[in-house]
């Protein structure tokens, strides 16, 4: 069964601060790997997708993909208190699968 | 681009009544949609996908019959929940992608509340 892994938190992170959100998977054959913002009450808004090896950056945001230890990370630079949020991680194998498969989500908190 | 409308945001009814949620891609011809519920403070819990054009496929523990899903379109697909129970209440989410390898992109949900 495929699985996604993340710590739930809190994780709490100074204003101003790098925040690291990290996840694991357990599908080798994982390919796509997305990234989620969900604010409380809200539905989740897509911050960053990564399908190959290596370090994708916008704007503030950087993410982080090695295949090889199955690891996916998400790096929020100058953090910010609206950057508090849940974040999910979410992995695409392709085949038969259509869907992602989506951690339970790390809880951010930016403390000002 | 990549915006996913949901209606009604909101749904207060009572026990018994059947709902039903709308989805709509409004600029992007969506291949697949899919949709989502979520209890307070988990996870999101995948339903079922749907293909425009076939029958919806569900997940283990999904009730086909109770959680009607049409896909009439590349831009619209809807669920109804049907004949409502108190325990149904929680937050739907439908999704909606491109490609298969494309992310999906999300409704802003419909909180179901069952009386």
């Amino acid at each position: 069964q495929k699985e996604v892994e993340q710590n739930s938190g809190p994780l709490s992170v100074p204003e101003g601060a790098i925040a690291s959100l990290n996840c694991t998977y357990s599908d080798r054959v994982s390919q796509s790997f997305f990234w989620y913002r969900q604010y409380s009450g809200k539905s989740p808004e897509l911050i960053m997708s990564i399908y190959s090896n290596g370090d994708k950056e916008d704007g503030r945001f950087t993410a982080q993909l090695n295949k090889a230890s199955q690891y996916v990370s998400l790096l929020i630079r100058d953090s910010q208190p609206s950057d508090s949020a849940t974040y999910l991680c979410a992995a695409f194998s392709g085949g038969g699968a259509d869907g992602l498969t989506f951690g339970k989500g790390t809880h951010l908190i930016i403390q000002p | 681009g990549a915006v996913v409308s949901q209606h009604p945001s909101r749904v207060i009814c009572k026990s018994g009544t059947s709902v039903k949620i709308e989805c709509r891609s409004l600029d992007f011809q969506a291949t697949t949609m899919f949709w989502y519920r979520q209890f307070p403070k988990q996870s999101l819990m995948l339903m079922a996908t749907s293909n425009e054009g076939s029958k919806a496929t569900y997940e283990q523990g999904v009730e086909k019959d109770k959680f009607l899903i049409n896909h009439a379109s590349l831009t619209l697909s809807t669920l109804t929940v049907t004949s409502a129970h108190p325990e149904d209440s929680s937050f739907y989410i439908c999704s909606a992608r491109r490609d298969r390898d494309q992310p999906q992109h999300f409704g802003d949900g419909t909180r179901l509340s069952i009386l």
